[in-house]
C-alpha cells in the first residue's frame, strides 16, 4: 500500500542549512509535494516535484528526488527561525487522496 | 489568488450544539475537501466533493454532515459531537481532484474545541 515516512524532529543553528528526508512506497508516477505548517496554522504548499525529475530548485528551497531509492529531500539554505514549522512530505498517485507523512518539526536556534 | 477562506478561525461549543463550519475558494476549483488535524499529526481526510457531488466520506461518524451549496462554498455541519472531536478541521481545494498534477491548496483551518 502507499505509506509516507519521515523523521520526526530536526535541530539545527540559524544560518545553517536544513535537510529534511522523506521515503515513500509508491512505485508509479506521482508528484511529490512539501508542505509547511506553523503553529495553529494551516498547510502552505512549499514546493512539489514530479517522479520523472531529479531536482528542482526555488530559492532557498532545493528538491532532491532519488526515485530508485524513493527518497526526497528538501534542503532549507541560510536557514532562518522564521523556518521553525512542521514540514510535511506528501504523495499524489491520481484519485482524490493525497498521502500524508507524519511531519518534521524544524527546530532552528539562534 | 490561491487563498482558501475557513470560517470561524475557532470554534467553541457544547456537545447538543449544532454549528457549522464555512470554506470559501474563488480560484475555479471544483474539488474540496474537509480534513480533521489532531495535534502533532498529519491531516487526516473527511470528505471529498468533486463538481458538488460528494466523490468520498471517509467512515466519518454522521454526527459530521458536509455541504456543497455551490463549486466555491464547502460547509460542515456539526452536531452532537464529543470531545474527542476537538481538532483542526482543515478545508482544502484543488482543480478538479483528478489526476497527479492535481495540487492541493488548504486554508488555515478551524480550530474546534468540544466541551
Amino acid at each position: 500500500g502507499e505509506d509516507v515516512e519521515q523523521s520526526l524532529f530536526l535541530s539545527v543553528r540559524e544560518g545553517d542549512s536544513s535537510v529534511i528526508n522523506c521515503t515513500y512506497t509508491d512505485s508509479s508516477s506521482t508528484y511529490l509535494y512539501w508542505y509547511k505548517q506553523e503553529p495553529g496554522a494551516g498547510l502552505q504548499l512549499l514546493t512539489y516535484i514530479f517522479s520523472n525529475m531529479d531536482m528542482k530548485q526555488d530559492q532557498r528551497l532545493t528538491v532532491l528526488l532519488n526515485k530508485k531509492d524513493k527518497h526526497l529531500s528538501l534542503r532549507i539554505a541560510d536557514t532562518q527561525t522564521g523556518d521553525s514549522a512542521i514540514y510535511f512530505c506528501a504523495e499524489r498517485t491520481g484519485g482524490f487522496k493525497t498521502i500524508f507523512g507524519a511531519g518534521t518539526r524544524l527546530f532552528v536556534k539562534a | 489568488d490561491t487563498e482558501v477562506t475557513q470560517t470561524p478561525k475557532h470554534l467553541v461549543m457544547g456537545m447538543t450544539n449544532k454549528k457549522s463550519l464555512k470554506c470559501e475558494q474563488h480560484m475555479g476549483h471544483r474539488a474540496m475537501y474537509w480534513y480533521k488535524q489532531k495535534a502533532k499529526k498529519p491531516p487526516e481526510l473527511m470528505f471529498v466533493y468533486s463538481y458538488e457531488k460528494l466523490s468520498i466520506n471517509e467512515s466519518v461518524p454522521s454526527r459530521f454532515s458536509p455541504e456543497c451549496p455551490n463549486s466555491s462554498l464547502l460547509n460542515l455541519h456539526l452536531h452532537a459531537l464529543q470531545p474527542e472531536d476537538s481538532a483542526l478541521y482543515l478545508c482544502a481545494s484543488s482543480q478538479d481532484g483528478q489526476g497527479v498534477m492535481d495540487i492541493q491548496y488548504f486554508g488555515a483551518g478551524t480550530r474546534l474545541s468540544v466541551l
